[in-house]
């Protein structure tokens, strides 16, 4: 099994550039998750889905979209990158969501916006 | 509404020494929690978990975790440290009745030989 697969692993944004984040897990988890990590703030959610087709926003949403048409695929969607969004990007997922259950990561996307 | 706080941004411990990272939190309903741990250029791995069964949590590699609901602590101990100890750690938080963690800002270790 490969798991919680990300790509790119690093990429160059210029201002208002608009970039797709890939992220596919082959364990057929229902919960998919988007987290960014900043520099001493932990990882902060930006979108969530429970299963195919259904998509909700977690703390962070602005400046992003998701979709989810797929049980393996959940892509995150910047449109106009902003400086802000200058970040580590993970993609996560999980079984069902219960409350005790682990998450498994993928191994990030390393985004800079200049 | 659910946090968690990690007490020390940074922790140097010498090889053999005892690791301790201190996390509290608050939540509003009896709290499951996550030790994570994210080695150089990788994603998350977990830990340790507590998840009402018994308040002292063992983990992989050596860890443990200690769960006291007087001070609102879960913090993560080794009694040894090892060079491959050397990553960053995260403190997490999880309401029973929500399905979405609340992460610590995290602690970087730094184990010198």
């Amino acid at each position: 099994n490969a798991g919680v697969t990300q790509t790119p692993k690093f990429r160059i944004l210029k201002i208002g550039q608009s970039m797709t984040l890939q992220c596919t897990q082959d364990m057929n988890h229902n919960y998919m998750y988007w987290y960014r990590q900043d520099p001493g703030m932990g990882l902060k959610l930006i979108y969530y889905s429970v299963g195919a087709g259904i998509t909700d926003k977690g703390e962070v949403p602005n400046g992003y979209n998701v979709s989810r048409s797929t049980t393996e695929d959940f892509p995150l969607r910047l449109e106009l990158a902003a400086p802000s969004q200058t970040s580590v990007y993970f993609c996560a997922s999980s079984i069902e969501g219960q409350p005790n259950e682990k998450l498994f990561f993928g191994s990030g996307t390393q985004l800079s916006v200049l | 509404a659910q946090s968690v706080t990690q007490l020390g941004s940074h922790v140097s411990v010498s090889e053999g020494a005892l690791v301790l990272l201190r996390c509290n939190y608050s939540s509003s309903v009896p709290p499951y929690l996550f030790w994570y741990v994210q080695y150089p250029n990788q994603g998350l791995q977990l830990l340790l978990k507590y998840t009402s069964a018994a308040t002292l949590v063992k983990g992989i590699n050596g860890f443990e975790a200690e769960f006291k609901k007087s001070e609102t602590s879960f913090h993560l101990t080794k009694p040894s440290a090892h060079m491959s100890d050397a990553a960053e750690y995260f403190c997490a938080v999880r309401g029973a009745a929500g399905n979405k963690l609340t992460f610590g800002g995290g602690t970087r270790v730094l184990v010198k030989p």
